[in-house]
């Protein structure tokens, strides 16, 4: 699986929208890019993924550039409860595991 | 039912105990892991099972011992385990294309 890069802490203020970068300049056609975010002491929520278009659901919107070498996940309207690490991670879909990389540390603060 | 349960939340057993770790899911998922997750660390792979059978153990030592009875349970049996083992251990499971569903997890504290 192609490996990410991704800054290693963000703050934001709460209302703002969030903007989380994530590099993946080896990714390859066949991989998908995941993200994910743990709230403190809580197991890992899956947030959105994508291929090339770009993709939005309650959570989140996934921007992929067009070479597919990064991809940015917003947060629209950040709350206090979106402070949490998350995390860009890319694999072949239904293939490959869940490998985390070490991820952005997000704090939205008042 | 759209959760991964695991059981108990919080362990502390001595490096000459024996238990176990409890995970289930009713999801009709196929495939379950089991991670670890040292405190300020992302989590590492340690199991994955597909279809009830053990696919992939990530060089994880024999002091960890994972079990899938049937495609609803995993378990991970635990003896004679070092301090160093202590940390957060989560399962998870999944299905096709989806992503991963987690469990909240077992603080595990070796002493």
């Amino acid at each position: 699986d192609a490996k990410t890069t991704q800054p290693t802490s963000m703050d934001c203020a709460e209302g703002r929208a969030a903007n989380l970068p994530c590099n993946h300049s080896t990714i390859s056609g066949n991989e998908y890019v995941y993200w994910y975010r743990q709230i403190h002491s809580q197991g890992p929520q899956y947030i959105i993924h994508g291929l090339k278009n770009n993709e939005t659901n309650e959570m989140a919107s996934l921007i992929i550039t067009e070479d597919r070498k990064s991809s940015t996940l917003i947060l629209p309207h950040a709350t206090l409860r979106d402070t949490a690490v998350y995390y860009c991670i890319v694999r072949v879909r239904s293939q490959g595991n869940l490998i985390f990389g070490k991820g952005t540390k997000l704090s939205v603060k008042p | 039912d759209t959760e991964v349960t695991q059981t108990p939340k919080h362990l502390v057993m001595g490096m000459t105990n024996k238990k176990s770790l409890k995970c289930e899911q009713h999801m009709g998922h196929r495939a379950m892991y089991w991670y670890k997750q040292k405190a300020k660390k992302p989590p590492e792979l340690m199991f994955v099972y597909s279809y009830e059978k053990l696919s992939i153990n990530e060089s994880v030592p024999s002091r960890f011992s994972p079990e899938c009875p049937n495609s609803s349970l995993l378990n991970l049996h635990l003896h004679a385990l070092q301090p160093e083992d202590s940390a957060l251990y989560l399962c998870a499971s999944s299905q096709d294309w989806w992503g991963y569903t987690f469990g909240s997890g077992t603080r595990l504290t070796v002493v």
